[in-house]
């Protein structure tokens, strides 16, 4: 079983859509959670880290349950620009600071 | 604040030639710094990590080194590449507990 596990995909929804992506992780041990989106053929970037109360950062909404080992983003009012692949990352922490990458989950947004 | 450089952006080599990719951040010290390489379609792997001057954790064994010469500078070598390496190459650093990538180099080889 991988470390990160995502929703396979592709997700392809009408504009204003809401979307939701899940994610899970095996290692207890993990402190750190995130989400990046990647352009296709670019570097991912930074869309938001996941706190355990939850946040939200305009259309975005993160959320963290450390019981089930369970991450989710939820995306509303889905626009042409948020197509994507989404991947969701976690810290392990420790020596070298282990980020682990889900497989991602690509998402297209159409109009 | 903090920026990340690579070069090149895209690079095309036979088979059996070197590597030499180069990583430099700016605007932090004692980040560390890690090598990943996503080929086509398929997610990242880590290459390689580092927590200081001098010091690569390998992840994955393969044709590929790391160095790391200056706090913010990290290569990625190959002494002979095989086709299997085609990919992109990102480097990333990190401070915190988020970690940044750079714009990538695009390898092909032939």
């Amino acid at each position: 079983r991988k470390e990160v596990e995502q929703d396979p995909g592709p997700f392809n929804v009408p504009e204003g859509a809401t979307v939701a992506f899940n994610c899970t992780y095996s290692n207890s041990a993990s402190q750190s959670f995130f989400w990046y989106r990647q352009d296709c053929r670019k570097e991912p970037k930074l869309l938001m880290s996941v706190y355990s109360s939850g946040n939200e950062d305009g259309r975005f909404t993160a959320q963290l349950n450390r019981a089930s080992q369970y991450i989710s983003l939820l995306i509303r009012d889905s626009k042409l620009s948020d197509s994507a692949t989404y991947l969701c990352v976690v810290n392990r922490l420790g020596y070298g600071q282990n980020f682990v990458f889900g497989p991602g989950t690509r998402l297209s947004v159409l109009p | 604040s903090q920026t990340i450089h690579q070069w090149p952006a895209t690079l095309v080599q036979p088979v059996g030639s070197p590597l030499s990719l180069e990583c430099t951040v700016e605007g932090t010290s004692n980040p560390n710094l890690y090598w990943y390489r996503q080929a086509a379609g398929r997610g990242l792997q880590l290459l390689f990590y580092s927590v200081g001057i001098g010091q690569i954790s390998s992840e994955v064994p393969q044709n590929l080194s790391a160095s790391r010469p200056q706090d913010r500078q990290f290569i990625l070598s190959s002494k002979k590449l095989l086709l299997s390496d085609s990919g992109f190459y990102l480097c990333a650093w990190a401070s915190g507990t988020e970690q940044f990538f750079g714009p990538g180099t695009r390898l092909t080889v032939l």
